[in-house]
């Protein structure tokens, strides 16, 4: 059901530098909709992570990047916490069928 | 503080129906767009369902697409979810999110609740 396609899981040592890709098609992310991040810790809600492509809120620590190119965008986490290892989500919109809200499919991050 | 907290989730046989509510707290909710979300058990995100401020546009996932209805009270702070005919695929953990400008992000979430479908 997902539109948007992520890796099923990447992992790192701790202070590595780890990417999560997120594709999707010309209805959405290359239709230039922005794309949203999210991180889920097993058991809670998902908290928003960046915004708008490459904003992050107030809180979130600058470790955090993400970037958007063509179809595709990237959330970047340079130097790994143990308090990373969580779910991530990606999140634009799509303009096919009469306009919906679309999720990636989600990633898991392990800190080794 | 701003803050969404779910409610009404549960056990329900197949083809019942269920209410879930969503309050709204700490920021004008009639000024907001707002959304359903769900998450099966041990599944990603699915978006299902989204209601402007006032209420003049709607639309759902084809999943649920004539089975579910979205509402909302804004002088009660208050976004429902009226879900009929519920099948076994439906069971999951339902989120009301709030979103800003369209088409936009979702922050806060609630804490979610869980709705079971089972015979």
């Amino acid at each position: 059901q997902s539109v948007l396609t992520q890796p099923p899981s990447v992992s790192g040592a701790p202070g590595q530098r780890v990417t999560i890709s997120c594709t999707g098609s010309s209805s959405n992310i290359g239709a230039g909709y922005d794309v949203h991040w999210y991180q889920q810790v097993p058991g809670t809600a998902p908290k928003l992570l960046i915004y708008g492509n490459n904003n992050r809120p107030s809180g979130v620590p600058d470790r955090f990047s993400g970037s958007k190119s063509g179809t595709s965008a990237s959330l970047a986490i340079t130097g790994l916490q143990a308090e990373d290892e969580a779910d991530y989500y990606c999140q634009s919109y799509d303009s096919s069928l009469s306009g919906r809200y679309v999720f990636g499919t989600g990633t898991k991050v392990t800190v080794l | 503080e701003v803050q969404l907290v779910e409610s009404g989730g549960g056990l329900v046989k197949p083809g019942g129906s269920l209410r879930l509510s969503c309050a709204g707290s700490g920021f004008s909710f009639s000024g907001y767009n707002m959304n359903w979300v769900r998450q099966a058990p041990g599944k990603g995100l699915e978006w299902v369902s989204s209601i402007t401020s006032g209420s003049s546009y709607i639309n759902y996932a084809d999943s649920v697409k004539g089975r579910f209805t979205v509402s909302r009270d804004n002088a009660k702070n208050s976004l429902y979810l009226q879900m009929n005919s519920l099948r076994a695929e439906d069971s999951a953990v339902y989120f009301c999110a709030r979103v800003g400008i369209l088409p936009g992000w979702f922050d806060p979430w609630g804490q979610g609740t869980l709705v079971t479908v089972s015979s």
